[in-house]
C-alpha cells in the first residue's frame, strides 16, 4: 500500500528566503505526482503536476522535481512572500488505481514578513 | 464560469442522522472523487467515480454511500453508521489521469 510522508510538518521561514518542502512515497510504480496549496478551512488549488516519465516543473517561483527510482519528489519556492503561508501537500496517483491519489500529510508553511 | 461547487459550506447533524454533501461540477469532466479530511492531516479517499452510473470504494468506503446519475452530480451521503463523521469533505474531478480540480469543501460537525 502506497504512503506519502512529507517533511517537515511545519516550516518558519523570513520573507526572501528559498526554500525546499520535502515529499516521499513508497511505491516507486506512480502515474503521476500533484502538488497542492491549501488554505485554512480552503480546498485545494493544484499547483504542479509531474508525470513519471518527467524530472521536473516549473511555474513562476515554483519548481517540482521528482526522483521516481528513489521515491522521492521536491517542491522548491524561490523568494518566498507572506502570501506563500499556507499547507502544502503533496498526493501520488499509482499506476493500477485509476487516478486515486494517496496524501501526504502536509507542510504548514509560515513566510514571516 | 467553470469549476466545482460544494454545499452547504458548514453542516450540523445530530448524530443518527444520514446526511448528503452535494457537489457538482460544470467542466466536463468524466471522474469524481471524495475525500476527507481530518485536523492537521492529509486527504483519505472515500470513493471515486470514473465514469456516470458507476463509482468504486476508496480507503475509507465504510458508513458512506454515493451515487452518479449524472455526468456533473456526485452527492455523498453520511450514514449513520459511519462512526466518526465530523470532517472537513473534498469534492474533487479530472478528465482522465490529469489534474485533480478541487471543490471548496464542506465541514461537516455531528453532535
Amino acid at each position: 500500500k502506497q504512503e506519502v510522508t512529507q517533511i517537515p510538518a511545519a516550516l518558519s521561514v523570513p520573507e526572501g528566503e528559498n526554500l525546499v518542502l520535502n515529499c516521499s512515497f513508497t511505491d516507486s510504480a506512480i502515474y503521476n505526482l500533484q502538488w497542492f496549496r491549501q488554505d485554512p478551512g480552503k480546498g485545494l488549488t493544484s499547483l504542479l503536476l509531474i508525470q513519471s516519465s518527467q524530472r521536473e516543473q516549473t511555474s513562476g517561483r515554483l519548481n517540482a522535481s521528482l526522483d521516481k527510482s528513489s521515491g522521492r519528489s521536491t517542491l522548491y519556492i524561490a523568494a518566498s512572500q507572506p502570501g506563500d503561508s499556507a499547507t502544502y501537500l503533496c498526493a501520488v496517483s499509482d499506476n493500477n488505481a485509476g487516478n486515486m491519489l494517496t496524501f501526504g500529510g502536509g507542510t504548514r508553511l509560515m513566510v514571516k514578513p | 464560469d467553470g469549476g466545482i461547487t460544494q454545499s452547504p459550506k458548514y453542516l450540523f447533524r445530530k448524530e443518527g442522522q444520514n446526511v448528503t454533501l452535494s457537489c457538482e461540477q460544470n467542466l466536463n469532466h468524466d471522474a469524481m472523487y471524495w475525500y476527507r479530511q481530518d485536523p492537521g492531516q492529509g486527504l483519505r479517499l472515500i470513493y471515486y467515480s470514473q465514469i456516470v452510473n458507476d463509482f468504486q470504494k476508496g480507503d475509507i468506503a465504510e458508513g458512506y454511500s454515493v451515487s452518479r446519475e449524472k455526468k456533473e452530480s456526485f452527492p455523498l451521503t453520511v450514514t449513520s453508521a459511519q462512526k466518526n463523521p465530523t470532517a472537513f469533505y473534498l469534492c474533487a474531478s479530472s478528465i482522465g489521469t490529469g489534474w485533480q480540480y478541487f471543490g471548496p469543501g464542506t465541514r461537516l460537525t455531528v453532535t
